[in-house]
């Protein structure tokens, strides 16, 4: 079966600092990977999707840069954390092929910036 | 644009209350795909249904049921008796068969209705 794995759960980090949430899938090949963040009391927003080795997009022009340096992993990081970064940040995963595909998310990383 | 709104923001009720969940979308696609999804305490959101736009039919599954009206462009879940283990956050999101290019499902989501349920 399928799973899909984030961390760290939770990160507290000062202004200006750099950031690394990871995210790896098991039990599936060439996935649709997907960076969310849930910033508190709203919705899901997509940060980044990827679609292969590589192949990155983003939705939002933001703080926040992604990578995806193998099939199953995707990173997501920054080189100087704002204040404004703090959230929930969810990695999830979908197979491709069409619009009406699920997504599968990971626990969630909770990030503090102070 | 596509759009999910969904006006509650928080539902307090007690143990076995039925309740329901309000989601309206607006979608100028004809071909879209309707989402449900829990998000409990761990934070990890959980699939609960899709709907196809030409699939009116309502559906029933245990305590859980969903009512789909595109003539108000509405998605609603209601949940029957309900137990403390609802309580959590639900989100409705909307996919467009017009905005699946490049392989990846660019799903919009709502704002999320909080559900606290108590004993």
């Amino acid at each position: 079966s399928q799973t899909i794995h984030q961390w760290p759960a939770t990160l507290v980090q000062p202004v200006g600092s750099p950031l690394s949430l990871e995210c790896t899938v098991e039990g599936t090949s060439n996935p649709n990977l997907y960076w969310y963040r849930q910033a508190a009391g709203r919705g899901l927003q997509l940060l980044f999707y990827s679609v292969g080795i590589g192949q990155i997009s983003s939705e939002v022009p933001q703080n926040l840069s992604a990578s995806r340096p193998q099939d199953r992993q995707f990173i997501l990081s920054s080189k100087k954390l704002l204040l404004s970064d703090s959230g929930f940040y969810l990695c999830a995963w979908s197979v491709s092929g069409g619009p009406d595909g699920e997504l599968f998310f990971g626990e969630g990383s909770r990030l503090t910036v102070l | 644009a596509q759009k999910v709104t969904q006006a509650q923001t928080e539902i307090s009720v007690v143990e076995k209350e039925d309740v329901t969940l309000d989601c309206v979308y607006e979608t100028r696609d004809t071909t879209y795909y309707l989402f449900w999804y829990k998000q409990p305490p761990s934070g990890e959101l959980v699939f609960l249904i899709r709907r196809n736009s030409f699939d009116e039919q309502n559906e029933i599954s245990g305590r859980y049921s969903w009512n789909f009206q595109k003539s108000t462009s509405s998605f609603n879940f209601t949940i029957t008796a309900s137990q403390v283990v609802d309580s959590a956050v639900y989100f409705c999101a909307l996919s467009e068969a017009s905005q699946f290019s490049g392989g990846y499902n660019k799903l919009i989501f709502g704002a999320g209705t909080r559900l606290a349920v108590h004993p």
